[in-house]
């Protein structure tokens, strides 16, 4: 079955560093692939998406994200962290596989923390 | 563009009562998602509608139900509710696959 992993469930980085979070998926056929962002008490917020085109994709907010189908990866980075970034952020595949399907499977989350 | 509402935003049950949450998609979108989240087990899918046929049900108890009218608006529905049942549930309405879904705020279910 189709899965997600990320890597590393808390993260913290300083104001203006780098920020890498990290996806892995488990499919021999690239799904469509996707980062939300979710604040307290809200819903989720898309951030960027992959969907068969450019490799490296951006997003809002700064980010982008690069899709390497030799490393079944899709990590999340921006170059200089804001504040404003402290929230969870979550991968998600959609299969893209035979059969009708828009489910999305997630991650289990990483909570981004931004020092000062 | 409105975005996917969800009503009631909370909500607070008794064991044994019964619930149900409410969808409204995007105009347009005929797909309709629903997830709980809990913070044991984080986003897990529970069902998929489109037009008005359920497409896909994860590994929920049949206490779990939906339904979707011929309007894309979709209910949940949850019987002999549990303490475990307590959840953020999230509503997702989306065009295709290839596209991304747009997610409501969220219904916060707390069971006591």
């Amino acid at each position: 079955a189709q899965s997600v992993t990320q890597l590393g469930s808390h993260v913290s980085v300083s104001e203006g560093a780098l920020v890498l979070l990290r996806c892995n998926y488990s499919s021999s056929v690239p799904p469509y692939l996707f980062w939300y962002v979710q604040y307290p008490n809200q819903g989720l917020q898309l951030l960027l998406k992959y969907t068969s085109a450019a490799t490296l994709v951006k997003g809002i907010n700064g980010f982008e994200a690069e899709f390497k189908k030799s490393e079944t990866s899709f990590h999340l980075t921006k170059p200089s962290a804001h504040m404003s970034d402290a929230a969870e952020y979550f991968c998600a595949v959609t299969p893209n596989r035979g059969g009708a399907t828009n489910k999305l499977i997630f991650g289990t989350g990483t909570l981004l923390a931004v020092q000062p | 563009k409105a975005g996917v509402t969800q009503t009631p935003r909370y909500l607070i049950k008794t064991r044994g009562q019964q619930v149900t949450l409410s969808c409204s998609p995007i105009s347009g979108h005929r797909s309709v998602s629903w997830y709980q989240q809990t913070p044991g087990q984080g986003l897990q899918f529970l069902f998929e509608y489109f037009s008005e046929t359920q497409r896909n049900k994860g590994n929920f108890p049949g206490r779990f139900s939906g339904r979707q009218f011929s309007n894309s608006r979709s209910e949940m529905n949850v019987s002999t509710l549990e303490l475990g049942d307590s959840a953020l549930y999230l509503c997702a309405s989306r065009k295709d696959r290839y596209t991304e879904a747009f997610f409501g705020q969220g219904t916060r279910l707390t069971v006591v």
